[in-house]
């Protein structure tokens, strides 16, 4: 059974520019969830889609955003980047969203990481 | 806002030592909590999701055990070996339907 598959693993962008990355979930599984992991910070929350809708937002700014698709891929954009941005950015999925039982295990794609210069 | 604290942040230990790490999390309104272990360039892995009280859970020689009434939860390694060398994160979830807090991990590295 196939992982979680991030695209790309590693790209570099410039201030102002947006960028979008992809997440394809394991086979079966609805819910996906994007992290951002920035150094000597722990990993912060994004959003959570379960079946194409937003169900849990993180607290950053709008110039974040995602979707999901019908056969819950997920993708995410960032806008107008900043040097700020720079991170490794992950994806996880799970069978469920975080909301419909305690005992869900998530799991982490090898994330993209994404350097703005 | 949900706080997720890891101590030690790093810890080096010789191999076949047995070591231990906490994870600090507010007990109210407490729901799940989550042990993963991250490999420099691999994803994270889960290791345990924990959710009663006094819950003990061991896989291998790694085992964690809950108490959610405090708000904490320890991660045990049995004679450790190069190989569980990683960082090891827990996060919290405090109700359903909100998102895993993450604390900032344990840097562990295990010399031979």
């Amino acid at each position: 059974k196939a992982g979680v598959t991030q695209t790309p693993r590693y790209l570099i962008k410039t201030r102002g520019q947006q960028v979008t990355l992809s997440c394809s979930p394991i086979s079966g599984h609805r819910s996906v969830s994007w992290y951002q992991q920035t150094p000597g910070q722990g990993l912060q929350f994004l959003f959570e889609y379960f079946s194409e809708t937003q169900r849990n937002k993180g607290n950053f700014p709008g110039r974040f955003s995602g979707r999901q698709f019908s056969n819950s891929r997920s993708e995410m954009n960032v806008s107008t980047l900043e040097l700020g941005d720079s991170a490794l950015y992950l994806c996880a999925s799970s069978p469920r969203w975080s909301g419909q039982g305690s005992g869900n295990t998530i799991y982490f794609g090898e994330g993209s990481w994404l350097t703005v210069v | 806002i949900l706080n997720v604290e890891q101590s030690p942040q790093s810890l080096h230990v010789q191999e076949g030592d047995s070591t231990n790490f906490t994870c600090s999390f507010p007990s109210s309104n407490f729901y799940a909590l989550h042990w993963y272990r991250w490999e420099t360039a691999k994803s994270p892995e889960a290791l345990f999701v924990m959710t009663l009280n006094g819950d003990e859970k061991k896989k291998g020689r790694i085992s964690a055990t809950l108490n959610t009434k405090e708000g904490y939860s320890y991660l045990y390694i049995k004679g450790s070996q190069p190989e569980d060398s990683a960082t090891y994160l827990c996060a919290s979830i405090n109700q359903a339907g909100t998102a895993l807090i993450f604390g900032k991990g344990t840097t562990l590295s295990v010399s031979s």
